[in-house]
């Protein structure tokens, strides 16, 4: 049974460009979620994709988007990266849109920006 | 605003011990808890969730106890081996269907 996977587990990028972080749900998830975690600090939530759509975010800029496709897997996009989103992007998977649902993480994707 | 806090950003224990990590949250519509353990360079790994039905559930060496109340939990953790080592966080479910993480604990056994 596949937990959540992500790719990719490092990379580096410079102020200005643009990213792409993907994410493979758990076996039998539909719904993703995508959370930053910054160096010893909790995770913070960005988004949750559930039948494609963005269906709750968190307070973070238009520059943080994503996407849903159909074998549930997704994507998050930062646009005009800055220094401040070097982090770890966590991306998690649960079964079902409801408050309540276990959500597993995957390893994480760690971004640096120069 | 919604928050969740540990008690204690750092624990020292010795191996054999028993540890206990606290949590605070102040969303009283709060009904779903985790649990998660996250080792460096790792996501964090999934221990023990309670839901606010339940005040103590137990697993393999952990029991979790929620005080409703108080907008308290703690992580119990039986005969603390060195392999328990890292960084514990509590979380509540949010208003968005979120899962609100505190800072974190760092649990360090001691040979």
């Amino acid at each position: 049974d596949a937990g959540v996977t992500q790719s990719p587990t490092h990379l580096i990028k410079t102020r200005g460009q643009q990213v792409t972080l993907r994410c493979s749900p758990k076996s039998g998830h539909d719904t993703v979620s995508w959370y930053q975690q910054a160096l010893g600090q909790g995770p913070q939530f960005i988004f949750q994709y559930y039948e494609e759509e963005e269906r709750q975010r968190g307070n973070f800029p238009d520059r943080f988007s994503g996407h849903q496709f159909p074998n549930y897997s997704s994507e998050l996009n930062v646009n005009a990266l800055l220094l401040g989103d070097s982090a770890l992007y966590l991306c998690a998977s649960s079964l079902g849109f409801s408050s309540g649902n276990t959500i597993y993480f995957g390893e994480g994707s760690w971004l640096t920006v120069v | 605003g919604e928050s969740v806090g540990l008690h204690l950003p750092t624990l020292s224990v010795q191996e054999g011990d028993n540890s206990i990590i606290n949590c605070a949250y102040s969303n009283s519509a709060s009904d779903y808890f985790i649990w998660y353990k996250q080792e460096s360079g790792k996501g964090p790994q999934f221990i023990i969730d309670i839901r606010s039905n339940m005040d103590k559930r137990q697993g393999q060496r952990v029991t979790v106890l929620l005080n409703k109340t108080v907008k308290h939990l703690s992580l119990q953790i039986a005969a603390t081996q060195p392999g328990d080592s890292a960084v514990y966080f509590c979380a509540a479910n949010g208003n968005n269907n979120d899962m609100r993480f505190g800072a974190g604990t760092r649990l360090t056994v001691k040979p």
